[in-house]
């Protein structure tokens, strides 16, 4: 069975701090994709970005960046000079392999990042 | 843009009323999906649908049967409505077989009295 893992529940930073979001998966498959989705007050989960298994290379999005490891199942997420907008609850997901249907995804049960002023 | 569109953003209901949650998505995508989201579980999936009229169950489909007469629109029926069906209940879809992204809609958080 796959499993997430964000065993951050909440974490609190001074804006302008930098802030790194953990996320921990197992899974049997060996091909995958893993995510993050970004849930505001709004309430609407948007995403930030798909990996699969088989690219390690670290991404860059402005001041976001990725940092996915396969020897130790991990995919963090790092914000820099963290501001008040990227407070939100951020989800970190795990596609299984495709069984001929839809790809389910297997969420962790989030962080919730509160940037203060 | 993806645009996926939920019915409501807040109903309260009885308990033991039918409730209809619709999502509608206008991206011609294939693969759509309901999850709850409770607080401390995350999301969890309740059915998803891969085609017309095709449908399957996810992790907690007890309580809950779904329609998808159209590709585009994707319905949650609770047909009891109970106090633990109190949540927060989101629509996704994705564009075809394989590992796409989902997109979700804004949500519609769900209160049964």
């Amino acid at each position: 069975a796959q499993k997430v893992t964000q065993a951050q529940t909440e974490i609190s930073v001074v804006e302008k701090e930098d802030v790194t979001l953990d996320c921990v998966y197992e899974t049997r498959d060996t091909t995958y994709y893993l995510f993050w989705y970004k849930q505001p007050p709004s309430g609407e989960l948007v995403f930030l970005i798909r990996r699969n298994s088989f690219d390690e290379q670290n991404e860059i999005s402005g001041r976001y960046s990725w940092n996915f490891q396969k020897s130790t199942s991990s995919f963090n997420f790092t914000i820099t000079a963290s501001q008040v907008v990227d407070s939100a609850v951020y989800f970190c997901a795990l596609s299984e392999a495709s069984t001929g249907t839809a790809s389910k995804l297997t969420f962790g049960t989030g962080t919730r990042l509160q940037v203060t002023l | 843009d993806v645009k996926v569109t939920q019915s409501s953003r807040y109903l309260v209901k009885r308990t033991g009323e039918k409730v209809f949650l619709e999502c509608v998505q206008d991206m011609d995508h294939e693969n759509m999906f309901w999850y709850r989201q409770d607080p401390g579980l995350g999301l969890r999936l309740i059915y998803f649908s891969y085609d017309v009229k095709m449908k399957e169950k996810g992790d907690i489909p007890e309580g809950y049967s779904v329609s998808r007469e159209k590709k585009e629109r994707f319905s949650l029926i609770l047909e009891s409505a109970s106090t633990n069906q109190t949540s927060m209940y989101l629509c996704a879809s994705s564009l075809r077989q394989g590992q796409e992204t989902q997109y979700f809609g804004p949500g519609t958080r769900l209160l049964v009295l």
